[in-house]
């Protein structure tokens, strides 16, 4: 069964520039979270789907980070304009239907901002 | 105060010792708890759950203190390939998964 896939694996970008993760769950999976993880830290979620809905976007810094899951599959992450303070790895994760408890990460985008 | 608090380490130790990781989590109402295992520049993976009555699989055992709000992992005969980062992770309500920063663990000959 193939994983959690993420593309691109590396992203190095400049300052104020836009740019965009792309995250395919495993299959079958309703749930997939999008989490940030810096150095020495653990994931922290971003935002949590249920199928095509966000159901959980609190921590998602709203005025320059965008998510969408249009058809309840895949989902990419935006963040426009990108600071300085957003290098990090950005993880996917999914899980299957009625638990939150094992949840399955992608490789990750490790994201440079220059 | 973090929710769930962890020894950053790193701990350093031979092959076959036996090291324990401690983790403190702050929502009493707290049901679940996990321990995920994280490789260098790699992903977190689910190593085992914690239940109140303990578990244990093979060389890993896990413990929960629900009155102390404490979480343990112990790894009995350490291996080289046992090098990794170990986060104590919480469900903290309404299905969000809470993770403590790690504890690294250096496995050496």
């Amino acid at each position: 069964e193939a994983g959690v896939v993420q593309s691109p694996r590396y992203k190095i970008i400049e300052k104020k520039q836009p740019v965009a993760f792309w995250c395919n769950p495993i299959s079958g999976h309703n749930t997939l979270y999008w989490y940030l993880q810096n150095l020495g830290q653990g994931p922290e979620l971003l935002i949590r789907y249920e199928n095509e809905e966000a159901v959980d976007d609190s921590q998602l810094p709203k005025d320059r980070f965008s998510a969408e899951r249009l058809k309840g599959v895949d989902s990419t992450l935006k963040i426009q304009p990108a600071e300085l303070g957003d290098s990090a790895v950005y993880l996917c994760a999914s899980s299957p239907a009625g638990t939150t408890d094992t949840q399955y990460f992608g490789p990750g985008t490790r994201l440079t901002v220059l | 105060r973090k929710e769930v608090e962890q020894d950053p380490g790193p701990f350093n130790v031979p092959e076959g010792a036996t090291v324990a990781f401690n983790c403190t989590y702050s929502n009493s109402a707290s049901q679940s708890f996990f321990w995920y295992r994280q490789d260098c520049r790699k992903e977190p993976k689910l190593l085992m759950s914690v239940y109140s009555s303990g578990n244990e699989d093979g060389r890993f055992t896990a413990q929960l203190n629900r009155a102390s709000q404490y979480i343990s992992l112990l790894i009995r005969d350490s291996k080289l390939s046992d090098s990794a980062t170990y986060l104590c992770v919480v469900n903290g309500g309404y299905n969000k998964l809470i993770f403590g920063a790690g504890t690294r663990l250096a496995v050496h000959p």
